[in-house]
Order: C-alpha cells, then sequence, then structure tokens
C-alpha cells in the first residue's frame, strides 16, 4: 500500500527565514509520480509540482525547490527567503503512474510566516 | 489554467436531508475524483470516475454516491446528511497522458447541524 508521511504539523517562522518541508513516502511501486500542492485559506488546492520517479534531479522554481532522494524516499520542499504570502497548508501526495493514478496525500503542513 | 467549478462553495444544512454537491470540468477530462477533507486537513479519495457510465469507490469508505453520466459532470449526493458527514469536498480531474496533474475545484464546505 502507498503512504505519504509529513511529520511537521505546523511550522511557524519569521519572514525571510528559509525554510524546509519534509515528505517520506512508501510503496511497493517501481515507477510512480510525486507531488507538492499548496492550499492557501481560499481552500484550493494549487499544484506546485510533478516529479517522475525515475528523475532524481532536483529542482528550483524561484524561491522554492525541490530535493527528491530515493534512497531515502524522500521528496522535501524548501522555500528560500520566505514571504507572508507563503503562508498556506502543504501537501505532499503519491500517485501510481497507470491505473485511476489516485492521490495519495500526505497529513499537511501548516505553514505560517510572521511578518 | 484549469476551468473545473464546483458548486455551492459552502452549504450549511439540517440532518436528514438530501444534498448534492456539483462538479463540472471544461477540459473534455475524462479522469475524475473527489476527495473529502477532514477538518484535522487530511485528504482522502471517495470516489473516482475513468469516464463515461464509470464510477468506483476510493480509499475512504463514504455514504455518498456519484454518477457519471457526461464527461464534463461527475456530482455526488449524499441521501441523508448527517453531523459525521461535515467535512470539505474537493473534485479534481485529470487528462491520461498528463502524468496525472490533477486540476482541482474550489471545493464544497459543507457543514451538517
Amino acid at each position: 500500500a502507498q503512504k505519504v508521511t509529513q511529520a511537521q504539523t505546523e511550522i511557524s517562522v519569521v519572514e525571510k527565514e528559509d525554510v524546509t518541508l519534509d515528505c517520506v513516502y512508501e510503496t511497493r511501486d517501481t515507477t510512480y509520480y510525486l507531488f507538492w500542492y499548496k492550499q492557501p485559506p481560499s481552500g484550493e488546492l494549487v499544484f506546485l509540482i510533478r516529479r517522475n520517479s525515475f528523475d532524481e534531479q532536483n529542482e528550483i522554481s524561484g524561491r522554492y525547490s525541490w530535493n527528491f532522494q530515493k534512497s531515502t524516499s524522500s521528496f522535501n520542499f524548501t522555500i528560500t527567503a520566505s514571504q507572508v504570502v507563503d503562508s498556506a497548508v502543504y501537501f505532499c501526495a503519491l500517485s501510481e503512474v497507470k491505473g485511476a493514478q489516485k492521490l495519495v496525500f500526505g497529513q499537511g503542513t501548516r505553514l505560517t510566516i510572521n511578518p | 489554467e484549469a476551468d473545473i467549478y464546483q458548486t455551492p462553495r459552502y452549504l450549511v444544512i439540517g440532518t436528514g436531508k438530501k444534498i448534492t454537491l456539483e462538479c463540472s470540468q471544461t477540459m473534455g477530462h475524462d479522469k475524475m475524483y473527489w476527495y473529502q477533507q477532514d477538518p484535522g486537513m487530511e485528504l482522502h479519495l471517495i470516489h473516482y470516475s475513468y469516464g463515461v457510465n464509470s464510477t468506483e469507490k476510493g480509499d475512504l469508505s463514504s455514504e455518498s454516491t456519484v454518477s457519471r453520466i457526461r464527461t464534463e459532470h461527475f456530482p455526488l449526493t449524499l441521501e441523508s446528511a448527517r453531523p459525521s458527514h461535515t467535512s470539505q469536498y474537493l473534485c479534481a480531474s485529470s487528462e491520461p497522458g498528463l502524468a496525472n496533474e490533477q486540476f482541482f475545484g474550489p471545493g464544497t464546505r459543507l457543514t451538517v447541524l
């Protein structure tokens, strides 16, 4: 069975600090997708990134970066120079490559950036 | 830009009422999903569909039912609402071949009194 664990329930930092959100996953599949979604207070889920299991290259997009390590089954997300607008709940998710491609979500991390 | 809509956005209703949560997408996506989000934040899949006339139960057992008569429409129905159904319900769709990027609607926040 697939499982995603986000051990950090809540994180609170001061603006401009760097912050890393941890994600650890379990799956028996050899190929899979990993995702990060952002959920602002308005409630919708905003897609941030998708990573194929065979692509271990780290990715940077502006202040956001992702570190995928297959050896430790981790897909961590770092925000550099955090801003108040980054405050949201962040979800890590895993899906199978074939079939229904259902998303299995972690518990979410509530990130609060204080001015 | 994803075009997936959910109505109503907020619903407060009494116990025993029948309700239908609407979800529509204009992207022609085959796969559609319903997720339930607890007040404590966790999201769980409750229903999904591969396409017209296809519906499957998800990982979390739910008393709700769904139908898929048209590609663009995937409504969720609760025959008799109870306080335990209080939750946020998120609808999503995805097109095969796009590596399962699921596009989410804005959600319906349901409160059953």
